[in-house]
């Protein structure tokens, strides 16, 4: 199957810093990418879905100014965490789907990113 | 937007039995996936499977569209199937998938 990266896979930062998060498709192109959030034993919760060249699409109730989206190739898309706070700590996973094939329609995940802000 | 509900929310299992997981959906799908999240994070797809059934070792698993909804049969269970599994779906295009809230199952030996 499709694979896709993250990176950092765990990171600790001070309140008030900005943290980037990087997701690359690495054998596959990807137009579409998706942004999720999962607390503590909770499930996976969309974040914004990134378009490769235009702006991302936010949920409602997501900061698009504190979550700052930027999906600058068809292989990366980037998530910048601004003036983390500690209600920011959360287990951050992107995800991307090939777009051809049989499974086209078949979302893969990156392994995801642990933030922890003190 | 679709709604997907999992059943059920906790399992705990001997080593070596079978276990059924429901999930459903409140829409037609064009796309129903299932998956293992492992300790740390990772999320493991186990089957793309929006109608029919499929087979992978002792995971297999049924969707039946037309009901709208999904199983996953565990066989044989082992104490590294312990984990959380998510069913999680989408009814249009190339849209997000929405995720139930996972059944969290512990396989003890």
């Amino acid at each position: 199957g499709a694979v896709v990266s993250q990176h950092p896979s765990r990171v600790i930062c001070k309140s008030g810093t900005s943290v980037k998060i990087e997701c690359r498709s690495l054998d596959f192109q990807a137009t579409t990418m998706f942004w999720y959030r999962q607390f503590p034993k909770q499930s996976l919760m969309l974040m914004a879905t990134s378009n490769e060249g235009s702006k991302a699409t936010y949920e409602q109730g997501v900061e698009k100014d504190k979550f700052l989206i930027n999906h600058a190739s068809l292989t990366l898309s980037t998530l910048t965490v601004t003036s983390a706070h500690p209600e920011d700590s959360s287990f951050y996973i992107c995800s991307a789907s090939d777009g051809s094939g049989f499974s086209y329609n078949e979302q893969f995940f990156g392994p995801g990113t642990r933030l922890t802000v003190l | 937007g679709i709604q997907v509900e999992q059943s059920p929310p906790d399992l705990i299992l001997q080593e070596g039995a079978n276990s059924t997981l429901r999930c459903n959906f409140s829409d037609s799908v064009n796309n129903l996936q299932w998956f293992h999240q492992n300790p740390w994070g990772q999320l493991i797809n186990l089957f793309y499977i929006p109608s029919g059934t499929k087979q992978n070792g002792r995971l297999s698993a049924t969707t039946v569209a037309t009901e709208r909804y999904s199983l996953l049969y565990i066989s044989s269970s082992q104490t590294t199937d312990s984990g959380v599994y998510f069913c999680a779906g989408r009814n249009s295009g190339n849209t997000p998938l929405v995720f139930g809230k996972g059944t969290r199952l512990s396989v003890i030996a």
